[in-house]
């Protein structure tokens, strides 16, 4: 079965600063996707950024961008430049390929940021 | 264009009580799916719906029941609340079961006494 994990349950960064949160993932599967989640206070569950398992290279959007090491099963976010905003809870999430849609998401990592 | 929306924002109940956790999305989206989020846990599918009148069963579906007569909506049932139900409830909609990225609601914080 996939299961995801991330072994960081708190992290902290000085505002302006960049902060990496680690994944990792088990699965016997070569065509899957993977998602990060941002849980601000509100709880609204919002998409940070998304990869495909087929593509070589890093997606990226704006300040955030991943690090997918598809050989390690390992899919890091790296925030820069950090924000008040951007404190948060942060889930990652696995998408496995084929006619399925569904969601396995790990406990999550809870990122403050320090004025 | 609401995106996806979620009733009640907050509910009481007591153990043995029913209800019904309203899901509606106006973005024409087939798939449809209902989370729950327990402290500690990430998000645990409970059931899924890839059209009106097809649903599946998700990871963790006892206790609820759920339907989808249209496009738009996807309620979650609980025939009889039991305190293990007390959870934060997450619908969520994508346009195709295809790997799309899925689209969430506010959630639904239950209590159930």
């Amino acid at each position: 079965a996939q299961t995801v994990t991330q072994s960081q349950p708190e992290m902290s960064v000085q505002e302006a600063e960049t902060v990496t949160l680690s994944c990792t993932y088990d699965t016997s599967e070569s065509d899957y996707y993977l998602f990060w989640y941002k849980q601000p206070p509100s709880r609204q569950m919002i998409l940070v950024i998304r990869q495909e398992a087929y593509k070589q290279q890093n997606a990226t959007e704006n300040r955030f961008s991943v690090n997918f090491q598809k050989a390690a099963k390992s899919f890091s976010l790296k925030i820069s430049d950090s924000q008040l905003g951007d404190a948060a809870m942060y889930f990652c999430a696995y998408c496995y390929g084929g006619a399925t849609n569904k969601l396995i998401f790990g406990t999550g990592t809870l990122l403050a940021v320090q004025p | 264009n609401a995106g996806v929306t979620q009733t009640p924002k907050f509910q009481v109940l007591k153990t043995g009580q029913s209800m019904t956790l309203q899901c509606a999305q106006d973005m024409n989206h087939e798939y449809m799916s209902w989370y729950r989020q327990d402290p500690g846990m990430g998000l645990r599918l409970i059931h899924y719906s890839v059209g009106a009148g097809i649903t599946d069963q998700g990871e963790v579906p006892n206790g609820y029941n759920v339907s989808r007569s249209t496009t738009e909506d996807f309620p979650l049932r609980l025939l009889s609340a039991a305190p293990s139900q007390t959870s934060v409830y997450f619908c969520a909609s994508s346009g195709t079961m295809y790997q799309e990225t899925q689209y969430f609601g506010p959630g639904t914080r239950l209590l159930v006494l």
